[in-house]
């Protein structure tokens, strides 16, 4: 089964502080990807990648930065973290055919004070 | 840019019975895919069922089916013999063959009555 493990379940940070979100999968995936998870707004597309080192905004990347320094290894950044940026973060990873599901890790529920 | 729409935010079903919920898109391309996700309660999403917009046969799988009507952009999922454990949030997506942008739209819960 595909493994897609997101670092933290439960993140409480400060306004200000630079929050880093690691997601890790164990399937060779070429495309990897962050959305955040908001009631009344389903998931929305951060950033994501096709490939290492590549990089492709989403519909809300203000406020966030990614790394893809390994194929398994997708980072969200929040340079400067603010209460706005609370919500659920979900990492998602899948081969390159664009008829390839996605596959989702447990998601990160992120507090900022 | 895509939109992905579900104007129900919450349905309720009798066990035993058959939804149905709604989806709608908009795109100006032609060759795209469409999957239909369920996040059951604090846990972990997965796939309930995927169509390529080039094939005119709606996909089925087991008791989920979906009406794909790409004139329309109307992609809507059928529930048939509901169980307890089809309560969840369900989310349509979106992916462009483009750019591999796989977009989701708001959800909507399922609740099943017993």
């Amino acid at each position: 089964d595909v493994k897609v493990t997101q670092s933290s379940r439960y993140l409480v940070k400060r306004t200000g502080e630079k929050v880093f979100l690691e997601c890790v999968q164990d399937m060779d995936h070429e495309n990897m990807f962050w959305y955040r998870q908001d009631p009344g707004l389903g998931l929305r597309l951060i950033y994501f990648s096709y490939d290492v080192k590549m990089k492709e905004k989403g519909d809300i990347p203000e406020g966030y930065s990614v790394s893809r320094e390994k194929k398994e290894r997708f980072s969200l950044i929040l340079e400067s973290a603010s209460t706005n940026q609370t919500s659920m973060y979900l990492c998602a990873s899948s081969f390159g055919q664009n008829n390839s599901p996605l596959h989702f890790g447990n998601g990160t529920r992120l507090t900022v004070t | 840019a895509q939109t992905v729409t579900q104007s129900q935010p919450e349905m309720s079903v009798q066990e035993a019975e058959t939804v149905t919920l709604s989806c709608t898109y908009d795109t100006s391309e032609s060759d795209y895919y469409l999957f239909w996700y369920k996040q059951p309660p604090s846990r972990q999403m997965i796939l309930v069922i995927r169509q390529e917009a080039y094939k005119q046969q709606n996909a089925t799988e087991n008791r989920f089916s979906v009406n794909f009507q790409k004139a329309a952009k109307s992609f809507s999922l059928k529930i048939s013999d509901s169980q307890l454990g089809d309560a969840a949030m369900y989310f349509c997506a979106y992916r462009s063959s483009n750019t591999g942008k796989l977009i989701f739209g708001q959800g909507t819960t399922l609740q099943v009555k017993p």
